[in-house]
């Protein structure tokens, strides 16, 4: 079990260009989520995907901000147009989708991609 | 509206020193509540998970407690090693399952050897 990783894990740019982010899950986990968490704050929900079907999204995330997961493995995270607020770290998590109590299930986050926009 | 409140903000110990972390939760139908712990650069590490007002769950120092409407981590003779930031989450109940996370901000926990 690898865990979930991220890439990049920083990410520094200037306002007005695109970047994308890359989450591979858990081997196996079929649900994937992304948050946001800027300075001194807790993450905050952006989307879920559960396989390759985008299930729920945030008002955060605006029309600048497009995710996509394929296959229903890796997923990636697209901000166009960044903004000096898009500054942030970008957290993907990964759960088995095997539902226990009450249907939850773990959500195992990745290090996250630190994003700078200058 | 669903919302997490942590307090203090921040805690500092010494080593040995024990205390407890408050989150206080509003949700429209409990599914979940969950520990997690996050260091600095790092994304958050799962610790526990609570259902059921009642329900208490323990790993090493730490023990994690459950009201009808606030959680409590216990840390029981702290190391250095487990400063750290701490991140309440709920998982609530709407008209249909969301399995998004809420999170507080966290409190941040220094240990003094």
């Amino acid at each position: 079990d690898t865990g979930v990783s991220q890439d990049p894990r920083h990410k520094i740019t200037k306002r007005g260009q695109n970047v994308t982010f890359r989450c591979d899950p858990i081997s196996e986990h079929n649900r994937l989520y992304w948050y946001r968490q800027t300075l001194g704050q807790g993450p905050e929900f952006l989307t879920y995907f559960q396989n390759e079907a985008q299930l729920e999204k945030s008002r955060l995330l605006s029309d600048r901000f497009s995710a996509e997961r394929p296959k229903g493995s890796f997923s990636t995270l697209e901000i166009q147009r960044t903004e000096q607020g898009d500054s942030a770290m970008y957290l993907c998590a990964s759960s088995s989708g095997t539902s226990g109590v009450r249907g939850t299930d773990t959500q195992y986050f990745g290090p996250g991609t630190r994003l700078t926009v200058l | 509206e669903d919302q997490v409140t942590q307090s203090p903000e921040a805690l500092r110990l010494q080593e040995g020193e024990s205390s407890s972390l408050n989150c206080s939760y509003t949700v429209s139908g409990l599914r979940g509540l969950f520990w997690y712990r996050q260091d600095p650069g790092k994304g958050p590490e799962f610790l526990f998970t609570l259902y059921s007002a009642g329900e208490e769950k323990e790993k090493e120092r730490l023990k994690a407690t459950l009201t009808k409407k606030e959680s409590f981590l216990h840390i029981t003779a702290p190391k250095p090693e487990d400063s750290a930031t701490y991140l309440c989450a709920v998982q609530a109940l709407y008209g249909g399952a969301t399995n998004k996370l809420i999170f507080g901000t966290g409190t941040l926990l220094a240990v003094q050897p």
